[in-house]
């Protein structure tokens, strides 16, 4: 089946650029999730859809990042007037149930941001 | 912060196991661990996870020691396709009923023939 799709893979912006990706997650799958991966390094936790409701939006970096998943289903991250320090892959995960400790997360490949 | 330590790399030849170890002496009684790793521009991709027991799957196997301080991954005949960052995580879920995973740097696993 479908795994979870993310587009543009690439984007490329000027600084002060407003960009938006988008995440297609599993079909059905409650749990979404958003990970910014810079360079050489792991993948941080950005942001939490249960549904169409973020219920954790704690590693956001500031506030020109907004996440929507309106409908519980597709999901955009947004980054207004990006800079330098964006540059970065987005991942998007999505998992089945909610209120499971053992839920496995199934990710995408990943947008990669470059911020010129 | 991460709450485990591993290697930064290692190497393994194709064929023989690959016994990737990894610190958690802080870790909870209701946290789990889990194995998940990336391969080069992909998103990462889940493995294996336990709590106390031992556990295997067709991908690989998982040893928790018993003060579970600490566990083991092996990959039982590794191949070239498992050249990858295997990330070594515990977590458990929160309040509002979800599993946050935190990830460290991981451990570069290269496969040579």
């Amino acid at each position: 089946g479908a795994g979870v799709s993310q587009s543009p893979r690439y984007k490329v912006a000027k600084r002060g650029q407003d960009v938006a990706l988008r995440c297609d997650p599993i079909s059905g799958h409650v749990s979404l999730f958003w990970y910014q991966q810079a360079l050489g390094q792991g993948p941080e936790f950005l942001t939490y859809f249960q549904n169409e409701a973020q219920l954790d939006k704690s590693g956001l970096p500031s506030d020109r990042f907004f996440a929507e998943r309106p409908e519980g289903s597709v999901s955009t991250l947004k980054i207004q007037r990006t800079q330098q320090e964006d540059s970065a892959v987005y991942l998007c995960a999505s998992s089945p149930l909610a209120r499971s400790s053992t839920d496995t997360q199934y990710f995408g490949p990943g947008t990669r941001l470059t911020v010129l | 912060d991460a709450k485990t330590t591993q290697p930064t790399s290692m190497d393994c030849a194709e064929g023989r196991a690959a016994n990737l170890p990894c610190n958690h002496s802080t870790i909870s009684g209701n946290e789990y661990v889990y194995w998940y790793r990336q391969i080069h521009s992909q998103g990462p991709q889940y493995i294996i996870h336990g709590l106390k027991n031992n556990e295997t799957n067709e991908m690989a196997s998982l040893i928790i020691t018993e003060d579970r301080k600490s566990s083991t991954l092996i990959l039982p005949h590794a191949t070239l396709r498992d050249t990858a960052v295997y990330y070594c995580i515990v977590s458990s879920m929160f309040s509002g009923g979800y599993n946050k995973l935190i990830f460290g740097a991981g451990t570069r696993l290269a496969v040579h023939p």
